[in-house]
């Protein structure tokens, strides 16, 4: 079975800073997807970025990127020029590679973006 | 953009009622799944389907909850005789294999049911 654990409860940032949100994993699986989802107060689930475990070059999306070390299995999300709209709940996830793979996810950070 | 959408966005039933909730999933996936979020809780896996079968169900997933895709658009998630711990927020999702053979889930609104 998979967990993912996500320790830090919530965190701050100014806005226009840069944030990391940790989040750490156990699997025996080889392959695998990691994707982290942002989750604002309308508490819709929106993709943020998606990992593939086979690939060694991190995954980057606009203001997003992460530091994927799958060795130790971490799976960090780094947040640059921080703004408002960032603030929300985010949640690290994990899917075996397989059609029809159920997502097992972490427990969430709230991330909270001051003015 | 294509997006999933559930219907209804907040549904409020007495205990021991039934309740259907209903999604859309993105036209051309065929991977579906429902996941629940009870309040400051994290997401928990309920259910996935595919081709008219369930492929996966979790320990939540018991005999009180029926999943079923009645026509070639929607996805439903139904539930006998709610429980006052089935207050929650359901999240339907969808997948395409067609882009690898595991692909993104991509979340609808979510439900937010309410059972007094």
């Amino acid at each position: 079975a998979q967990t993912v654990t996500q320790s830090q409860p919530e965190m701050s940032v100014q806005e226009a800073e840069t944030v990391t949100l940790s989040c750490t994993y156990d699997t025996s699986e080889n392959n695998y997807y990691l994707f982290w989802y942002k989750q604002p107060p309308s508490r819709q689930m929106i993709l943020v970025i998606r990992q593939e475990a086979y690939k060694q070059q991190n995954a980057t999306e606009n203001r997003f990127s992460v530091n994927f070390q799958k060795a130790a299995k971490s799976f960090s999300l780094k947040i640059s020029d921080s703004q408002l709209g960032d603030t929300a709940m985010y949640f690290c996830a994990f899917v075996r590679t397989g059609a029809n793979s159920k997502l097992t996810f972490g427990k969430g950070i709230t991330l909270s973006v001051r003015p | 953009e294509p997006e999933v959408t559930q219907t209804p966005s907040h549904q409020v039933t007495q205990m021991g009622q039934e309740v259907i909730l209903r999604c859309v999933p993105i036209s051309n996936h065929l991977y579906f799944y429902w996941y629940r979020q009870i309040l400051g809780q994290k997401v928990e896996f309920l259910v996935s389907f595919y081709n008219n079968e369930i492929s996966e169900k979790s320990e939540i997933f018991d005999d009180q909850f029926s999943v079923e895709r009645p026509d070639g658009s929607n996805f439903t998630l139904k539930i006998r005789s709610t429980k006052l711990e089935d207050s929650a927020m359901y999240f339907c999702a969808s997948s395409d294999p067609g882009q690898g053979v595991t692909d993104t889930q991509y979340f609808g609104p979510g439900t937010r049911l309410t059972v007094l």
